[in-house]
């Protein structure tokens, strides 16, 4: 069964360090987000992106928060300049279509800010 | 009012048993509903995705929903040690948006 593929696995990163979260979504879904789940906490929706470009994005996607699909098969998410705050699992999801299809997630990147 | 809510619990039930999960929201606009289930260190696995009102079902689990007391369950019959994960109700508005509202999770241990 396809799946979403998210690299590294782990990543410990210094604050004020740039980081870059990999994905690789379904290959044949159109849409794709980022969610993120801080320990103890629920999972919070971050961004979507649609035909290159963001649909919609979460106050907690600020300014220091960007995404991009470089290819046709990668979609990332960056953070400039981390923050200790910023240490959660970032999932990353695909889905074939708006609303009536359903996302399906990766196993996430666990960011560890020190 | 939170939109979503989850007991946490954790919920302990004997091997065999039938699990009964449960959410509630407050937002009338919910149209998808979705079960997810999060193994330790996992990502979220899609289990049943609901439109509007009425059941589902697919193997042992069944999903149903309620838009007038604005509550959905997800069912398991026959609970087996694997069983034992975090689940995660999730929801979305048709309108102008796809984001996943989510519960905080239910724990649910299966023990033999």
């Amino acid at each position: 069964e396809p799946e979403v593929t998210q690299t590294p696995s782990h990543q410990v990163t210094q604050m004020g360090q740039e980081v870059i979260l990999r994905c690789v979504p379904i290959s044949n879904h159109l849409y794709f987000y980022w969610y993120r789940q801080i320990l103890g906490q629920k999972v919070e929706f971050l961004v979507s992106f649609y035909n290159n470009e963001i649909s919609e994005k979460s106050e907690i996607f600020d300014d220091q928060f960007s995404v991009e699909r470089p290819d046709g098969s990668n979609f990332t998410l960056k953070i400039r300049s981390t923050k200790l705050e910023d240490s959660a699992m970032y999932f990353c999801a695909s889905s074939g279509g708006q609303g009536d299809k359903p996302q399906h997630f990766g196993d996430g990147t666990r960011l560890s800010i020190l | 009012q939170k939109e979503v809510e989850q007991d946490p619990g954790p919920l302990s039930v004997p091997e065999g048993a039938i699990v009964s999960l449960n959410c509630t929201y407050s937002n009338s606009a919910f149209q998808y509903f979705m079960w997810y289930r999060q193994y330790s260190r996992k990502g979220p696995e899609l289990l049943m995705y609901t439109y509007s009102s009425g059941n589902k079902e697919d193997g042992r689990f069944t999903a149903q929903v309620d838009k007038s007391s604005k509550y959905i369950s997800l069912f398991i019959r026959d609970s087996q040690p694997s069983d034992s994960a975090t689940y995660l109700c999730a929801m979305s508005s048709p309108y102008n948006t796809d984001k996943l509202i989510f519960g905080t999770g239910t724990r649910l241990q299966v023990f033999p």
